[in-house]
């Protein structure tokens, strides 16, 4: 079938390079951004998320960064290793309480041996 | 284990015939939650449920049908499937409020 990857903007790395995924969000008033993984055949996948009071938040290899006054956000790859080829997206929540997530269309990430 | 199932994974339907994709999660969430992913459009929410008979439209709720009878299910229905419909499909799961949002492996629907 049709990949999800197609049509997206591509980033390819060499393995152990840190990687660098940005992701441009719509709503300034949303308060809470995920940043999800999916390989292929696969359902997207929880990395990070961060609250809209924060700049970044670090996890085990990864760090996301938040920039409100120019709605942005990126998602920080250390060591990037083939298992990390994926499309990468990021969400935001535009809904407040309501918890509404608006997905951005994604990045393919490939990770060259 | 902690999982959001969704059956079923492949179907090819033909226009007009009415199906069902079943989502079930074992986690107690309150909030479930029905998407689409299509090529170049990224993933478009269908339908949502805060709770227990407590549903609501999303982006794109044309042509498709939820209920919430239970906490832990929330089946998708095409009552008059189409070929705009065609799709990968994701129920997903999370505690309230703003729980990490958990993902099944997709349901792939092809529409003759």
């Amino acid at each position: 079938g049709e990949s999800v990857g197609l049509h997206l903007p591509t980033l390819s790395v060499q393995e152990g390079d840190n990687s660098i995924i940005n992701c441009a969000y719509s709503n300034s008033a949303s308060d809470y951004f995920i940043w999800y993984k999916q390989e292929s055949g696969k359902g997207p996948q929880f990395i990070i998320d961060i609250r809209s009071n924060m700049d970044k938040r670090q996890g085990q290899r990864v760090t996301v960064l938040l920039n409100k006054t120019v709605k942005h956000l990126s998602l920080q790859i250390a060591a990037t290793q083939p298992g990390d080829s994926a499309v990468y997206f990021c969400a935001e929540n535009s809904g407040g309480s309501n918890y509404k997530l608006t997905f951005g269309k994604g990045t393919l990430l490939t990770v060259n041996p | 284990e902690a999982q959001v199932t969704q059956n079923p994974r492949y179907l090819i339907t033909v226009t007009g015939k009415k199906l069902t994709v079943t989502c079930s999660q074992n986690m107690n969430h309150e909030y479930m939650s029905w998407y689409r992913q299509d090529p170049g459009l990224g993933l478009r929410q269908i339908y949502y449920s805060m709770n227990v008979e407590v549903t609501d439209k999303g982006d794109v709720p044309e042509g498709y049908k939820v209920s919430r009878k239970e906490k832990r299910n929330f089946p998708l229905i095409l009552e008059s499937p189409s070929p705009n419909q065609t799709s990968l499909y994701f129920c997903a799961s999370s505690s309230f409020p703003k729980g990490e949002l958990f993902f099944g492996e997709g349901s792939r629907l092809t529409v003759l």
